[in-house]
């Protein structure tokens, strides 16, 4: 079955560089969510998307921005990056208005971001 | 607001055994969901069970069970038999419905002891 891809797997940048991350939701998927996981720490909500427009926010800094396209895969886009945006970037999906029996929420293997 | 609690950062058990490791959480919602997520070293997170607040059966997956409390607001899960492939991070989170953030608890580091 097709899972929520997301790439890149592995990305390093540079303190002060900018960083875009992909989301590809399961297919008929029509919500999207972004979360940030620090070292040791649990998974926090950043941002999510249905069919296109902003439905939620979280704790995501300023410095990013996100969106979500016609065919529905999201990009979250970091610039101005610190130290402390290390972490594992995870992206998940669903069916809005679908129960959790039928549809679930699944996540990708997530992206893993060193800033150096 | 909502949040979950894991009390236990770590827990060990032995292989073939029974653990059960812990959660509750805060709502003033009466419909809402629970789940366990287990997190491997791969990273990935891998739904273990889940739980709809308005059932009062406690949720069975295999060797996967939980206690589900209401009232006491309480999410237990117990593993039986526990395998050495059971070794991962385990995290209960809480979810209004579809189109709804998650709420993690902060996870419980859980080794199998051959």
């Amino acid at each position: 079955a097709a899972g929520v891809i997301q790439s890149p797997r592995h990305l390093i940048k540079e303190k002060r560089e900018t960083a875009t991350l992909k989301c590809y939701p399961i297919p008929r998927h029509d919500t999207v969510y972004w979360y940030q996981q620090g070292p040791g720490q649990d998974p926090q909500f950043l941002i999510s998307f249905y069919e296109k427009m902003q439905s939620d926010k979280g704790s995501i800094p300023d410095r990013f921005s996100a969106q979500q396209f016609s065919d529905y895969h999201s990009e979250l886009n970091m610039s101005s990056l610190e130290l402390g945006d290390s972490a594992l970037y995870f992206c998940a999906s669903s069916l809005a208005g679908a129960s959790f029996s039928n549809y679930g929420y699944t996540f990708g293997s997530g992206t893993r971001l060193t800033v150096v | 607001a909502q949040t979950v609690t894991q009390s236990q950062p770590e827990m060990s058990v032995q292989e073939a055994e029974t653990v059960t490791l812990s959660c509750t959480y805060d709502t003033s919602e009466s419909d809402y969901y629970l789940f366990w997520y287990k997190q491997p070293p791969s990273r990935q997170m891998i739904l273990v069970i889940r739980q709809e607040a308005y059932k009062q059966q406690n949720a069975t997956e295999n060797r996967f069970s939980v206690n589900f409390q209401k009232a006491a607001k309480s999410f237990s899960l117990k593993i039986s038999d526990s395998q050495l492939g059971d070794a991962a991070m385990y995290f209960c989170a809480y979810s209004l419905n579809t189109g709804n953030q998650f709420y993690f608890g902060t996870g419980t580091s859980l080794t199998v002891i051959p």
